[in-house]
């Protein structure tokens, strides 16, 4: 099946640094990747969606500015949490789709858990 | 408000008994429905998708239900096994096209017990 991996898995951080989370479609071409947050014991919740070669859609209330997204290649995600605070602290999880319908099954990667002190 | 439903609390199996797991949506107008299987710390593993024309779905012993009128979907695993013991995800995707990232529920968290 479809392999998704992300790196780091985990990652702790002082507080007001930047931390590059990547995402990375191993065995396919993903046309589109989506980045989630999921905090403890909560649903994952969809922070933006990125196409490769163009500008992130993101969710409402989530900062473009704060989260940078770039969608480099068909095999590469990259999700930069800028200047960093505790309360960013989450497990974020990209998931890679190859197709743009919906029924197109999405794969997920392990997930970064993030701690920021 | 929109919302996704899934039963709070850990539902408890003995083994060998059908698992049946709820997700109820709200002012939700899904084209798919999917349920996912998350390991502690791990992502999630995508287990069944049904659509909104379909009633039920069956993967070896798995089977999910969609309701439209009800706004529901089942989920059931039959002759459970304690390595079915994960958190269980319902999603879906609403109707409108292209493609768009998931809606999750909170999740149940099942427990089959030997």
């Amino acid at each position: 099946g479809a392999v998704v991996s992300q790196h780091p898995s985990r990652v702790i951080c002082k507080s007001g640094t930047s931390v590059k989370i990547e995402c990375r479609s191993l065995d396919f071409q993903a046309t589109t990747m989506f980045w989630y947050r999921q905090f403890p014991k909560q649903s994952l919740m969809l922070m933006a969606t990125s196409n490769e070669g163009s500008k992130a859609t993101y969710e409402q209330g989530v900062e473009k500015d704060k989260f940078l997204i770039n969608h480099a290649s068909l095999t590469l995600s990259t999700l930069t949490v800028t200047s960093a605070h505790p309360e960013d602290s989450s497990f974020y999880i990209c998931s890679a789709s190859s197709g743009s319908h919906p029924s197109d099954e999405q794969f997920f990667g392990p997930g970064t858990r993030l701690t920021v002190l | 408000s929109q919302k996704i439903e899934q039963n709070s609390e850990a539902l408890n199996i003995q083994e060998g008994k059908t698992a049946t797991l709820t997700c109820n949506y709200t002012n939700y107008s899904p084209a798919y429905l999917q349920w996912y299987r998350q390991d502690p710390g791990r992502g999630p593993v995508f287990l069944l998708l049904i659509r909104e024309n379909e009633k039920e779905k069956r993967k070896e012993r798995l089977k999910v239900t969609f309701d439209t009128t009800l706004k529901q979907s089942l989920f059931h695993i039959t002759a459970s096994q304690p390595a079915d013991s994960a958190t269980y995800l319902c999603a879906l995707v609403e109707s409108g096209g292209g493609a768009d990232g998931l809606t999750f529920g909170k999740g149940t968290h099942l427990i089959i017990q030997p």
